[in-house]
């Protein structure tokens, strides 16, 4: 079955300080994986995606991924936090987009981060 | 170019009435797809449409259902409300290829349902 684990409900770190966001998963095929991050009220934001090739893939403002096969890992990193970061992070995972994966994304159920000055 | 545009953006009905929600992808974009997200739930598939045709569904009773027009913008309708349906219904549209990232997905920014 499909699934995808976020370990951690809420993280709380000082800006500046480095992050890391845990997302763990379960798919039958080759998996597709997503991080996306949402802002209180907003819609979901696509940070970075991995399809296949490089297992580190760099995304927008400044996150990147690690995709580790062996481990079923997608972790989601920044070197340094800004308070703008603070929002909920969700890791999701995906087939191709062919038969019964079209449009059908399984989600983690997210990581809350908030920053301290 | 233009986001994925749902509206409206909050609305509260009662038990027992229905609901239409609309969603304008991304132009070009020919694939949306419907999430309903819940504390209690989390983000959970509704169904996925392409050229006007369902093409994968999830696991939500006969009381949701939607349709595509011929310009890709996608209406959800829930019937016959109950209060668990109160959630952030989200948007997601995609080009619906493989060669270019069906499940790439670009979300709206959501409508909020609360019903009393």
């Amino acid at each position: 079955a499909q699934s995808v684990t976020q370990p951690d409900i809420h993280i709380t770190v000082s800006e500046g300080a480095s992050l890391e966001l845990r997302c763990n998963y379960s798919y039958g095929a080759t998996p597709y994986l997503f991080w996306y991050v949402q802002s209180p009220g907003q819609g979901l934001q696509l940070l970075l995606k991995y399809f296949s090739g490089d297992t580190l893939v760099q995304g927008i403002k400044g996150f990147e991924a690690e995709f580790k096969r062996s481990q079923s890992s997608f972790n989601l990193r920044k070197p340094s936090v800004h308070w703008s970061d603070a929002a909920e992070y969700f890791c999701a995972v995906a087939g191709a987009g062919r038969g019964s994966t079209l449009g059908r994304l399984y989600f983690g159920r997210g990581t809350q981060l908030t920053v301290w000055p | 170019k233009a986001g994925v545009t749902q509206t409206p953006r909050y609305l509260i009905k009662t038990r027992g009435q229905q609901v239409t929600l609309s969603c304008s992808p991304i132009s070009g974009h020919r694939s949306v797809s419907w999430y309903q997200q819940t504390p209690g739930q989390g983000l959970q598939f509704l169904f996925e449409y392409f050229s006007e045709t369902q093409r994968n569904k999830g696991n939500f009773p006969g009381r949701f259902s939607g349709r595509q027009f011929s310009n890709s913008r996608s209406e959800m309708n829930v019937s016959t409300l109950e209060l668990g349906d109160s959630a952030l219904y989200l948007c997601a549209s995609s080009s619906g290829t493989v060669s270019s990232g069906a499940n790439v997905l670009t979300f709206g920014a959501g409508s909020r349902l609360t019903v009393l």
